[in-house]
């Protein structure tokens, strides 16, 4: 069942301007949250991550805010450039469960030039 | 660091044929995954291994068998091929007790008519 569940499905945004890609969870017994990238023909790959005890991290153009009450994070990409272009997947791992990850059904970000 | 590599990339099925995928990692990974990307339903976890001769089912194992019988090899399995499993499949691994970066392979595109 799905645990995870992300929004929009897709998202076109003008360069220069901010993507917001929300995720809402069910379980509580998660205790990390990564948002990886994946660029067409290849691997998703980890663009950032947060632990529940912390309310926002931000890396460069991207950051996440959390919000633990309402089991709710997203990523925010300010300044969007067209190499940003690419599907987005918010993920949450267990407490305990070797580590597996519970992906978000995805979004595709397209940036406009 | 070739990191997680796949073989073979593309692959076209007929309907009750078999086929096993192969993953490799050159990390020292202890734990090891793959999954199914299909479109609107983000990344879908099928087996897993936390060890070397060791492996679990993960949210989708029907259809599917692996085998770890090496710590840097993780196969999986079609032994009877059906249209429902076309699908990207994707390698990862990740160090043990870490709840950090699963690191993707590139995927294998298998098609099955």
């Amino acid at each position: 069942q799905q645990q995870v569940k992300q929004s929009p499905q897709s998202l076109i945004v003008q360069k220069g301007g901010i993507s917001i890609i929300n995720c809402a969870y069910e379980n509580t017994a998660f205790d990390y949250f990564p948002w990886y990238q994946q660029f067409p023909g290849k691997g998703p790959a980890l663009l950032i991550a947060i632990r529940p005890d912390v309310s926002e991290k931000k890396e460069g153009r991207f950051t996440i805010s959390f919000n633990k009450s309402a089991k709710q994070f997203s990523l925010h990409i300010m300044d969007s450039q067209p190499g940003d272009s690419a599907t987005y997947f918010c993920a949450a791992t267990p407490i305990q469960g070797a580590q597996k990850l519970v992906f978000g059904q995805g979004t595709r970000l397209t940036i406009n030039p | 660091n070739a990191g997680v590599t796949q073989t073979p990339k593309f692959r076209v099925l007929k309907t009750g044929q078999s086929m096993t995928l192969l993953c490799a990692q050159d990390m020292n990974h202890e734990y090891m995954y793959w999954y199914r990307q299909d479109p609107g339903m983000g990344l879908r976890l099928i087996h897993y291994s936390v060890g070397e001769g060791t492996t679990a089912k993960g949210e989708v194992p029907d259809g599917y068998n692996v085998s770890r019988l090496k710590k840097q090899n993780f196969l999986l399995g079609l032994e009877s091929a059906a249209p429902s499993q076309t699908s990207v499949y994707f390698c990862a691994s990740i160090r043990a007790s870490y709840a950090g970066e699963q690191y993707f392979g590139p995927g294998t595109r298998l098609t099955v008519t």
